[in-house]
């Protein structure tokens, strides 16, 4: 399986972009880049994921570059509300084994 | 709203009591999976089910016991629990657990405290 590498954590002002890292230098050719968060004391919730294009639904853009090694998840109007841990995780490959490493904890200041 | 519930929100319970945990999914998928987040650790896979049939057992000890009445369903029975078994248990569903581009919708989560 693809281990991910995220930053611990990241500040973002309300109401401005935010872009969050992450290196997948061993993801396998049928692995998707799949993105979720997790707000204190819920559940992870699905963001978006993709496979080799960009995506964008209503919550976020994923980015992901063309050899496929890294992705960048936006959010492109931070609220207070998108403060919470984000997982980037490779899935699909041999195992099916949706795998959460520690995330990046990012921080929305008003 | 994420179409999977899970019940009850929060437990108490004894290490000799038995107790259920009860997870519904109103998404029409056909794959089901228990995880445990335990405090400051990643969550960690404990069961899947695919169209009902027991695919994946990650080594769980035997006092957890999962049962999936039907693709909707599924539970999770506790008895003689350790206090280290005290975790946050999340039930989540997919529409087929062999296809890696479809992805799992959690619900909220019991938060199980052992005493």
């Amino acid at each position: 399986d693809a281990k991910t590498t995220q930053p611990t954590s990241m500040d973002c002002a309300e109401g401005r972009a935010a872009n969050l890292p992450c290196n997948h230098s061993t993801i396998s050719g049928n692995e998707y880049v799949y993105w979720y968060r997790q707000i204190h004391s819920q559940g992870p919730q699905y963001i978006i994921h993709g496979l080799k294009n960009n995506e964008t639904n209503e919550m976020a853009s994923l980015i992901i570059t063309e050899d496929r090694k890294s992705s960048t998840l936006i959010l492109p109007h931070a609220t207070l509300r998108d403060t919470a841990v984000y997982y980037c995780i490779a899935y699909g490959g041999a195992t099916n084994k949706l795998i959460f490493g520690t995330g990046t904890l990012l921080a929305v200041q008003p | 709203e994420t179409g999977v519930t899970q019940t009850p929100r929060h437990l108490v319970m004894g290490m000799t009591n038995k107790k259920s945990l009860k997870c519904e999914q109103h998404l029409g998928h056909n794959a089901m999976y228990w995880y445990k987040q335990s405090a400051k650790k990643p969550l960690e896979l404990m069961f899947v089910y695919n169209f009902k049939e027991q695919t994946e057992n990650n080594s769980v000890p035997s006092r957890f016991s999962p049962e999936c009445p039907n693709s909707s369903h599924l539970f999770l029975h506790l008895h003689t629990l350790q206090p280290e078994d005290s975790a946050l248990y999340l039930c989540a569903s997919s529409q087929d657990w062999a296809r890696g581009n479809q992805p799992q919708h959690f619900g909220d989560g019991t938060r199980l405290s052992i005493l």
